[in-house]
């Protein structure tokens, strides 16, 4: 059963670019959460998606926007990338929202 | 609004001694609390949650961790370390409900270092 994964693994970017991160949930689980991981930082709750739709979302300005797929796959786009986005992106999946099993991350950096 | 505290942001401890990582949380409703763990340039993995049932958590690699509401603490303990331990640990909360959504509020993470 593969769990978490997430695409691509490194990325680099130039400030003002748009970006777009894939994940996609362990078998059986529906909802979806991202989370920033700034470098020496704990994870930050960026949203979460439930039935395609964003459900939750966390302290994070309207340049950051998801999708969910009815695969339950999940994007996060970033547009108008400043230096501060770099950071290492993780997604979390589970069933109901309740366990959160996270992937690998997606380390963004941005130039 | 929800919280975490850890206390320390570097613990260092020698090969087969007690592990003991603090962590402190603020929640206006009862609370799930989890630790997870980090290893460099990894994801995270669930080392064990507290979802109101037993205090004392077991957890993998031989972890655990006590519930105590009256002094809201979660802290993580293992009786004798490894040096595959060393790794960057996170306490998180979330809301205790079913069904809705629950983000996970982290903590700043503890970096465990192991000596021979």
């Amino acid at each position: 059963d593969a769990g978490v994964t997430q695409s691509p693994t490194h990325l680099i970017k130039t400030r003002g670019q748009q970006v777009t991160l894939r994940c996609s949930p362990k078998s059986g689980h529906d909802t979806v959460s991202w989370y920033q991981q700034a470098l020496g930082q704990g994870p930050q709750f960026i949203f979460q998606y439930y039935e395609e739709e964003e459900r939750q979302r966390g302290n994070f300005p309207d340049r950051f926007s998801g999708h969910q797929f009815p695969n339950y796959s999940s994007e996060l786009n970033v547009n108008a990338l400043l230096l501060g986005d770099s950071a290492l992106y993780l997604c979390a999946s589970s069933f109901e929202g309740y366990e959160q099993y996270f992937g690998p991350g997606t380390r963004l950096t941005v130039t | 609004a929800q919280s975490v505290t850890q206390l320390g942001s570097h613990v260092s401890v020698s090969e087969g001694a007690l592990v003991l990582l603090r962590c402190n949380y603020s929640s206006s409703v009862p609370p799930y609390l989890f630790w997870y763990v980090q290893y460099p340039n990894q994801g995270l993995q669930l080392l064990l949650k507290y979802t109101s049932a037993a205090t004392l958590v077991k957890g993998i690699n031989g972890f655990e961790a006590e519930f105590k509401k009256s002094e809201t603490s979660f802290h993580l303990t293992k009786p004798s370390a490894h040096m595959s331990d060393a790794a960057e640990y996170f306490c998180a909360v979330s809301d205790n409900h079913m069904g809705g959504a629950q983000k996970l509020v982290f903590g700043q993470g503890t970096r465990l270092t192991i000596n021979p």
